[in-house]
């Protein structure tokens, strides 16, 4: 099994909601991530959590807050969230979470923000 | 700071052409470099993987080869088919950094 889930495949929110973004994988990988993407543009990394230890993107806002309940599942918790913030989100996983590793993409979630 | 540019940035070709994708980078101090495929609105799926003391990788019909002194890499698609049609994204990560650096992409169409 090479797959990684993501869930929902679609969201749309408002400014005020929180919601909350899945990520699964059981190939036994110990590092994930979380990917934003706008359109024609490449993927910015957000997130990275390796061995249950989150390495933070600097330029991230904290209105985007990850949770990694266990080495399989990822979380992206939304709150109070921009327009500007609508983009596709997506997540990854790695073997060990070294320069080495290939990254396992999911399908990824396009979210929306009115 | 790293800069990976890919180009061309658009690509139309007619079915059965063997092509060539290209990818560059300023700072050859990398750790590997990884080629992507992308349909519109999906995730990210790997190509292939080329360490920095490797020359090329081969998978299929795809061939990637890596001159690190001239920051420089390639996407070697054989006989391509109308299925090929994707935006294919170069990314290449530095020593002891897990943050990718990606290029911007090259989409290409492949026609009957």
């Amino acid at each position: 099994d090479t797959e990684v889930t993501q869930t929902p495949k679609h969201l749309v929110m408002g400014m005020t909601n929180k919601k909350s973004l899945k990520c699964e994988q059981h190939m036994g990988h110990r590092a994930m991530y979380w990917y934003k993407q706008k359109a024609k543009k490449p993927p910015e990394l957000m997130f990275v959590y390796s061995y249950e230890k989150l390495s933070i993107n600097e330029s991230v806002p904290s209105r985007f807050s990850p949770e990694c309940p266990n080495s399989s599942l990822l979380n992206l918790h939304l709150h109070a969230l921009q327009p500007e913030d609508s983009a596709l989100y997506l997540c990854a996983s790695s073997q060990r979470g070294i320069s080495t590793d290939t990254q396992y993409f999911g399908p990824g979630t396009r979210l929306t923000v009115l | 700071k790293q800069e990976v540019t890919q180009i061309p940035a658009a690509l139309s070709v007619p079915e059965g052409e063997n092509l060539v994708l290209n990818c560059s980078f300023t700072d050859s101090a990398i750790y590997n470099l990884q080629w992507f495929r992308q349909d519109p609105g999906k995730g990210l799926t790997s190509l292939l993987l080329i360490q920095s003391s490797q020359r090329e990788q081969t998978s299929g019909r795809l061939n990637a080869s890596l001159d690190k002194s001239s920051g420089r890499s390639t996407l070697y698609i054989a006989a391509s088919q109308p299925g090929d049609s994707a935006t294919y994204l170069c990314a290449v990560k530095e020593g002891g950094s897990y943050i990718p650096t990606f290029g911007r992409g090259t989409s290409l169409i492949v026609h009957p």
